[in-house]
């Protein structure tokens, strides 16, 4: 277990609606990233939060937001949902300091259903 | 166009054999390289990371060499078991301490009794 917890596992949605998930990071981690993994790819990099900042972005629209906490925590929000957003989203906390090692401990994700 | 490769087709191996999974890229500069293992369904779980001045790194039965001339990192599991079978996903990190990693579409690994 990596102490990232995330919600809700499952969900399933129609086009054109929103979306909210949400991610706890682990203890003592300040810096948040989100994935979306389409079946059969490897995790894309949507964007990474940093003192309740975003602090890097992937090739992703504008419709896909985000917010970090101040107590680390995170959501990833959704608009104008499309049949190819439909994926496993990950959430992977990871710590920035001196001695960053750079490793992500990813939660379980949340597998979202466009129809 | 930048790009990470993994073999595509799942490996089978028997157990005990070792089993060497590649992870090549172009266009790439990477400050880290690191490999996960993922199961179905599962969110991917940290196994190893090496750095760019860095040629071999080893845990337990588990090692990554890391050529950055050749622009290849190469996995080995020894002594490998059924309980080893999943998905090895690897990722480069173009910043370093930054963690902004990209994956390729990573290898499925099969060892059998």
């Amino acid at each position: 277990e990596t102490g990232v917890t995330q919600s809700p596992t499952h969900l399933i949605k129609t086009r054109g609606q929103q979306v909210t998930l949400r991610c706890s990071s682990q203890s003592g981690h300040n810096t948040v990233s989100w994935y979306q993994q389409a079946l059969g790819q490897g995790p894309q990099f949507i964007f990474q939060y940093y003192r309740e900042e975003e602090n890097g972005r992937g090739n992703f629209p504008p419709r896909f937001s985000g917010l970090q906490f101040p107590n680390y925590s995170s959501e990833l929000n959704v608009n104008a949902l499309e049949l190819d957003d439909s994926a496993l989203y990950l959430c992977a906390s990871s710590t920035r300091t001196g001695l960053n090692t750079g490793e992500l401990f990813f939660g379980e994700g949340s597998r979202l259903t466009v129809l | 166009s930048q790009k990470i490769e993994q073999n595509s087709e799942a490996l089978n191996i028997q157990e005990g054999k070792t089993a060497t999974l590649t992870c090549n890229y172009t266009n790439y500069s990477p400050a880290y390289l690191q490999w996960y293992r993922q199961d179905p369904g599962r969110g991917p779980v940290f196994l190893l990371l090496i750095r760019e001045n860095e040629k071999e790194k080893r845990k337990e039965r588990l090692k990554v060499t890391f050529d950055t001339t050749l622009k290849q990192s190469l996995f080995h599991i020894t002594a490998s078991q059924p309980a080893d079978s999943a998905t090895y996903l690897c990722a480069l990190d173009m910043r370093s301490g930054y963690s902004t990693l990209t994956f390729g579409k990573g290898t499925m690994l099969l060892v059998s009794p």
